[in-house]
């Protein structure tokens, strides 16, 4: 089962900032926080991680709880191009292959 | 290109008859990850290769399915006997320890292979 918990689906505006949340109070003090994103007829695509502190990349940043329990991906401007399916996912990193287990996700819509 | 590629991208079956899809990585990545997705559901894990480690075949929903990798590249995964409930589409990704600040979890995906068992 999907160690995460996430809204169905959200709708953002063009050029707004969109916020994803996601819950994962279970987490372990060696698992990452890992964020995919699902384009329509596409494969995942990776986005960002991370372990504690926030994190920022040319894609999204991630804002994680002082507690570790929840986590935000934020998109700082959306486009329309943005407009998929978003994955929290937590897992070990560093030790191996390890299989991602994705949940239902977040259907992003970003309107014109 | 130089992502992880996989074909056929559609295949349409006749319930009961073997089939045959392939993946082909990103070159010298040495992990390679089988999943599924079927109509309206998320990705389900099937299958993982990583280097000459043993797979891990966890995932796969029935001994109908096996998947090989030759030669630490190519895959092929096999379901045998095919019935309704396999259609899906089915997933392909590689990843590699690469540097400090990549890991395995960092995992690049192929397109798909859609999987329709009439």
């Amino acid at each position: 089962d999907a160690k995460t918990t996430q809204p169905t689906s959200m709708d953002c505006a063009e050029g707004r900032a969109a916020n994803l949340p996601c819950n994962h109070s279970t987490i372990s003090g060696n698992e990452y926080v890992y964020w995919y994103r699902q384009i329509h007829s596409q494969g995942p695509q990776y986005i960002i991680h991370g372990l504690k502190n926030n994190e920022t990349n040319e894609m999204a940043s991630l804002i994680i709880t002082e507690d570790r329990k929840s986590s935000t991906l934020i998109l700082p401007h959306a486009t329309l191009r943005d407009t998929a399916v978003y994955y929290c996912i937590v897992s070990l990193r560093g030790q191996g292959a390890q299989k991602l287990v994705f949940g239902q996700g977040t259907r992003l819509t970003i309107n014109p | 290109g130089a992502g992880v590629s996989q074909s056929p991208s559609n295949k349409v079956t006749e319930k009961g008859k073997d089939v045959e899809l392939r993946c082909d990585p990103i070159s010298g990545h040495t992990a390679l990850y089988w999943y599924r997705q079927s109509l309206g559901q998320g990705l389900e894990f099937l299958i993982y290769f990583q280097g000459n480690s043993a797979p891990d075949k966890s995932g796969l929903p029935s001994d109908r399915f096996s998947a090989e990798r030759t030669g630490g590249s190519v895959s092929t995964l096999t379901i045998q006997r095919t019935q309704q409930e396999d259609s899906a589409v089915y997933l392909c990704a590689s990843s590699s320890r690469g540097g400090f600040e990549s890991s395995y979890n960092e995992q690049f995906f192929g397109p798909g292979t859609r999987l329709t068992v009439l």
